[in-house]
């Protein structure tokens, strides 16, 4: 498995339920990225880690979202009391630089979160 | 924030056909811009990251311009194939850090 990996695949939550989204980057990356795609956008920056540290959390929409990397490898995206607005495709990016102006994003398949 | 704009947002064209499509972004503090390609059901695939005016990349029938000064990249593919159907995504990294900024893509068709 030498890709990003993220799980679930698809999540149903009822409304106010928590969430906890996982992704598993390429081994040894250092940057690793969540966007959230709604339908017909394109992806939406939510944060962004470098090894542990979270150095950019602009994008998380409330305080409802949280991200968490502990050990600069797995990071969880938890969401408390979901509303129907998160329901989006929730990506998943590492990066093996530190900057990613010049190095690619590798993208997960995804996580698709309906809430109902 | 950046505003990147991609036009058409959606195109069906025959199988044999070639396209193209557009990427505008500011002009200003340019650091690079990337292409992804993303397939339905599967994860998005970087195609070029391009960091010159003038840039011209290529991947086998897919290539791509860069004019930095102008704000604009196109993206090019000869002889369309059904397996070129996918969603085409630019972004330029954002100005405070590596973050990228995505535009809303555009959905490509192609029919047999």
């Amino acid at each position: 498995g030498a890709g990003v990996s993220q799980s679930p695949r698809y999540k149903v939550a009822k409304r106010g339920q928590d969430v906890a989204l996982r992704c598993d980057p390429i081994s040894g990356h250092v940057s690793l990225f969540w966007y959230q795609q709604a339908l017909g956008q394109g992806p939406e920056f939510l944060t962004y880690f470098q090894n542990e540290a979270q150095l950019d959390k602009s994008g998380l929409p409330s305080d409802r979202f949280f991200a968490e990397r502990p050990e600069g490898s797995v990071s969880t995206l938890k969401i408390q009391r979901t509303q129907q607005e998160d329901s989006a495709v929730y990506l998943c990016a590492s990066s093996s630089h530190r900057v990613s102006y010049n190095s690619p994003l590798h993208f997960g398949n995804g996580t698709r979160l309906t809430v109902t | 924030i950046l505003n990147v704009e991609q036009s058409p947002q959606s195109l069906h064209v025959q199988e044999g056909d070639s396209t193209n499509f557009t990427c505008s972004f500011p002009s200003s503090n340019f650091y690079a811009l990337h292409w992804y390609r993303w397939e339905t059901a599967k994860s998005p695939e970087a195609l070029f990251v391009m960091t010159l005016n003038g840039d011209e990349k290529k991947k086998g029938r897919i290539s791509a311009t860069l004019n930095t000064k102008e704000g604009y990249s196109y993206l090019y593919i000869k002889g369309s194939q059904p397996e070129d159907s996918a969603t085409y995504l630019c972004a330029p990294p954002g100005a405070w850090g590596g973050k990228l900024i995505f535009g809303q893509g555009t959905e490509l068709s192609v029919k047999p």
